[in-house]
């Protein structure tokens, strides 16, 4: 059984700061980590996707990968408050079914 | 921008009753999956659908669910016999031709079992 961990928060942060979100999974043989946003009442918008140990970054996010510590992060660089939402952390095995953490409240404040 | 499409928007239903819920995955896709969210809760997988059958599905996905693609472009969920426990957002997905890439959702079917 794959589990996945966030904190559920709310994490407020003030406009334009860096905003830290953190997820941990159980399974080591998870292969593909998927971090999506979620306004309320609305479906779940793919943000960004990481294989590989490291960074990946588009734009103002920044995915990072720590297979070994089974660790994974999003990073929002001059959050404005329009990123105000919850943050799914996914993740899949061997195949491609999408395992969600309860996510993360993300709140920008002006 | 292609996008997966769903309807309707909500569905109420009585205790009992048959409910389809309806997709249109984008066009050139080709796993489908339905997962459900209970208000409050974590998205939950139900089932993905390949080459015309189930490849994968979960303890929830019992002999109430169907899943049917009846022409080259819907995808359907059939919840036989509808619970109040059935109540829940009931997103398709769909994702590319390689196992693992990114899957893309629709705006959801709300689904009130009164």
């Amino acid at each position: 059984q794959k589990e996945v961990e966030q904190n559920s928060g709310p994490l407020s942060v003030p406009e334009g700061a860096i905003a830290s979100l953190n997820c941990t999974y159980s399974d080591r043989g998870s292969q593909s980590f998927f971090w999506y946003r979620q306004y309320s009442g609305k479906s779940p918008e793919l943000i960004m996707f990481i294989y590989s140990n490291g960074d990946k970054e588009d734009g103002r996010f920044t995915a990072q990968l720590n297979k070994a510590s089974q660790y994974v992060s999003l990073l929002i660089r001059d959050s404005q408050p329009s990123d105000s939402a919850t943050y799914l952390c996914a993740l899949t095995g061997g195949g491609n079914k999408l395992t969600f953490g309860t996510g993360t409240q993300l709140k920008v404040e002006l | 921008e292609p996008e997966v499409t769903q309807t309707p928007s909500h569905q109420v239903t009585q205790m009992g009753q048959e409910v389809i819920l309806r997709c249109v995955p984008i066009s050139n896709h080709l796993y489908f999956y339905w997962y459900r969210q209970i208000l409050g809760q974590k998205v939950e997988f139900l089932v993905s659908f390949y080459n015309n059958e189930i490849s994968e599905k979960s303890e929830i996905f019992d002999d109430q669910f169907s899943v049917e693609r009846p022409d080259g472009s819907n995808f359907t969920l059939k919840i036989r016999s509808t619970k109040l426990e059935d109540s829940a957002m009931y997103f398709c997905a769909s994702s590319g031709v390689i196992r693992g890439t990114e899957a893309f959702f629709g705006q959801g079917t709300r689904l009130t079992v009164v």
